[in-house]
């Protein structure tokens, strides 16, 4: 079965601090993605990428960046996490055939 | 650009009712539609996705949605909900200028009573 993976469902994570997220496909898919996911607000596109080191700016990038140094592994880095920073983050690959594959998310809470 | 507006934030409805979800895009060029469901702290699952062709698209768990361009909208319907299609629900769009990227509405919050 295919699937997007990523690596924590929680993390509690302090002010200040810089943080990994990662997320790993295994479809062989050009594009990958990052959203953050917050009540009343839907997804929001952070980042993506459609091919190895590429990358481009979503809708919210400030305050995160990213890294995809292999096809199937796609980074968001918070470089100083701050409270406003708390959500669910959503990763997603998409081949040619549109409609996304998501992972089952990751829930961040910086105090 | 694209958009997706959710017209409705929370639906409640009873078990073995009929329900309707509402979305409405905007793009000046030709779209694709999707509609993508999440269970609780779980990943977005797609539903169905409006390609081209029939302009009436049926998807897993008992779901279809209707393409309407004329009225530019995509609205996802059940006959009979059950107690498991509580979740939230989200429309997509994308278009062959945006590539393989989505720009989903805020989503809606069903909830099927007993």
């Amino acid at each position: 079965d295919v699937k997007v993976t990523q690596s924590s469902r929680y993390l509690v994570k302090r002010t200040g601090e810089k943080v990994f997220l990662e997320c790993v496909q295994d479809m062989d898919h050009e594009n990958m993605f990052w959203y953050r996911q917050d009540p009343g607000l839907g997804l929001r596109l952070i980042y993506f990428s459609y091919d190895v080191k590429m990358k481009e700016k979503g809708d919210i990038p400030e305050g995160y960046s990213v890294s995809r140094e292999k096809k199937e592994r796609f980074s968001l880095i918070l470089e100083s996490a701050s409270t406003n920073q708390t959500s669910m983050y959503l990763c997603a690959s998409a081949g040619t055939n549109y409609g996304y594959t998501f992972g089952s998310g990751t829930r961040l809470t910086v105090v | 650009a694209q958009s997706v507006t959710q017209l409705d934030s929370q639906v409640p409805v009873f078990e073995e009712a009929p329900v309707e979800l509402r979305c409405n895009y905007s793009s000046s060029v030709s779209v694709y539609l999707f509609w993508y469901v999440q269970y609780p702290n779980q990943g977005l699952q797609l539903l169905l996705k409006y390609l081209s062709g029939s302009t009436l698209v049926k998807g897993i768990n008992g779901f279809e949605a209707e393409f309407n361009k004329s009225q530019t909208s995509f609205h996802l319907r059940k006959p009979s909900v059950h107690i498991s299609d509580t979740a939230e629900y989200f429309c997509a769009v994308s278009t062959q200028t945006s590539g393989s990227r989505l720009t989903f509405g805020e989503g809606t919050q069903l909830t099927v009573n007993p």
